[in-house]
């Protein structure tokens, strides 16, 4: 089945300790991106990659890092988690940059302390 | 950036038609409409998306109207599983990649 997948899906933190969301992709998408939503400001894009090594900014990139080292994985990467970092990140593929339908992981809810 | 405007809220009884609007009307000639929707707290799923005809497929239509200002998402029958968050994206190119800007949206409610 095709498929994004996230794990750990519900992380309670706290302040200042470092923790990785990992996100797979079984579809050979070359563009994955992350996302963080929340209430009253909808999904903004954290940041996204176009294949493997090449990563970029998104709208809200600041506090997080990502890597792309290999083409099916994504992981984020919050160094010193803060509580306005306390959100719902989902991570995305698609087939390439241009292509029409994302696919959507089933989030991870992420609480920090 | 083309924005869009969408009903924050909208009402449809199960089995009949739920017509969602969109109002886009600074979209540019090669820029799309998307429709995608999420059901409480899921990842957004992708529905369908159009340039300039009308679409069709297993789970909608897309009419556009024909000065492109505007489009319907029509989910010709209408289930409770239908329920969800509806967003209409209208497509914008940055220089190194393509963002989906997800607005607000359009909360549908089916009902029995």
């Amino acid at each position: 089945e095709a498929q994004v997948t996230q794990n750990p899906r519900y992380l309670i933190t706290v302040t200042g300790k470092k923790l990785t969301v990992t996100c797979s992709q079984n579809m050979n998408h070359e563009y994955m991106s992350w996302y963080r939503q929340d209430p009253g400001l909808g999904l903004r894009q954290i940041y996204y990659s176009m294949n493997v090594e090449v990563t970029d900014k998104g709208d809200v990139p600041e506090g997080y890092k990502v890597s792309r080292k290999e083409k099916r994985n994504f992981p984020l990467i919050l160094e010193s988690p803060s509580p306005n970092q306390t959100s719902l990140y989902f991570c995305a593929s698609r087939r390439t940059r241009s292509s029409y339908e994302q696919y959507f992981g089933p989030g991870t809810r992420l609480t920090v302390t | 950036d083309a924005k869009t405007t969408q009903p924050t809220s909208m009402d449809c009884a199960e089995g009949r038609a739920a017509n969602l609007p969109c109002n886009h009307s600074t979209i540019s000639g090669n820029e799309y409409v998307y429709w995608y929707r999420q059901i409480h707290s899921q990842g957004p799923q992708y529905i369908i998306h159009g340039l300039k005809n009308n679409e069709t497929n297993e789970m909608a239509s897309l009419i556009i109207t024909e000065d492109r200002k505007s489009s319907t998402l029509i989910l010709p029958h209408a289930t409770l599983r239908d329920t969800a968050v509806y967003y209409c994206i209208v497509r914008v190119a940055n220089q190194a990649g393509t963002a989906l800007i997800f607005g607000k949206g359009t909360t549908l409610s089916v009902s029995s």
